[in-house]
């Protein structure tokens, strides 16, 4: 078990760029989640997959943003011309579908900065 | 509307002494909880969690929780604190097959 891993850790990116942010979920983890953490604050759900489906959006989740998860393996997150109210941690969570019980864990963020 | 509510922004207490921290939901059903800890620019590691059953739950690093339904509370606790457990700890409830977060509650600890 390796955990579930982002990659980057750190982004600096200036405004209106594109960025990208990818996820690795622990294996045989078949729901994969994105939140967004701002300074203070606990994390905001953003949207989650089940498999390849993406099942949920939030509504912080403008046009702006869009997820894939293909093949039900890892997800990239992506941010078309970003905002200074971007800048935020992004973390990725995984867990196994159990019912209505799923027990989630996340990995260590890509922290995103807008200049 | 689901909620979590943690009302302690920031405590601070001494290395050795006990600690509880306060987490309350806001839920209609049988809630399932969650306590995570955040180091600094870290991710979010699971303590605990409780789906059903015993309402006394043991965590990771000595730490446990109870499950007080006529409270809508789900207090973490910890008998004797350590240096390394400064960080910011979030309670969150499961809705809809997602966590909802509370604010967090920072933890200083002082030798």
């Amino acid at each position: 078990d390796t955990g579930v891993s982002q990659d980057p850790r750190h982004k600096i990116t200036k405004r209106g760029q594109n960025v990208t942010f990818r996820c690795d979920p622990i294996s045989e983890h078949n729901r994969l989640y994105w939140y967004r953490q701002t300074l203070g604050q606990g994390p905001e759900f953003l949207t989650y997959f089940q498999n390849e489906a993406q099942l949920e959006k939030s509504r912080l989740l403008s046009d702006r943003f869009s997820a894939e998860r293909p093949k039900g393996s890892f997800s990239t997150l992506e941010i078309q011309r970003t905002e200074q109210g971007d800048s935020a941690m992004y973390l990725c969570a995984s867990s196994f579908d159990s019912g209505g019980r799923p027990t989630i864990y996340f990995g260590e963020g890509s922290w995103l900065t807008v200049v | 509307a689901q909620s979590v509510t943690q009302p302690d922004i920031h405590i601070t207490v001494s290395e050795g002494a006990s600690l509880e921290l306060r987490c309350n939901y806001s839920y209609g059903a049988t809630p399932y909880l969650f306590w995570y800890v955040q180091s600094p620019g870290q991710g979010l590691q699971l303590l605990l969690k409780y789906f059903s059953g015993d309402t006394l739950v043991q965590g990771i690093k000595g730490f446990e929780a109870e499950f007080k339904r006529s409270q809508s509370s789900f207090n973490l606790r910890k008998p004797s604190v350590h240096w390394s457990d400064a960080a910011e700890y979030f309670c969150a409830v499961v809705r809809h097959d997602k966590l909802i977060f509370g604010t967090g509650t920072r933890l200083q600890v002082f030798p």
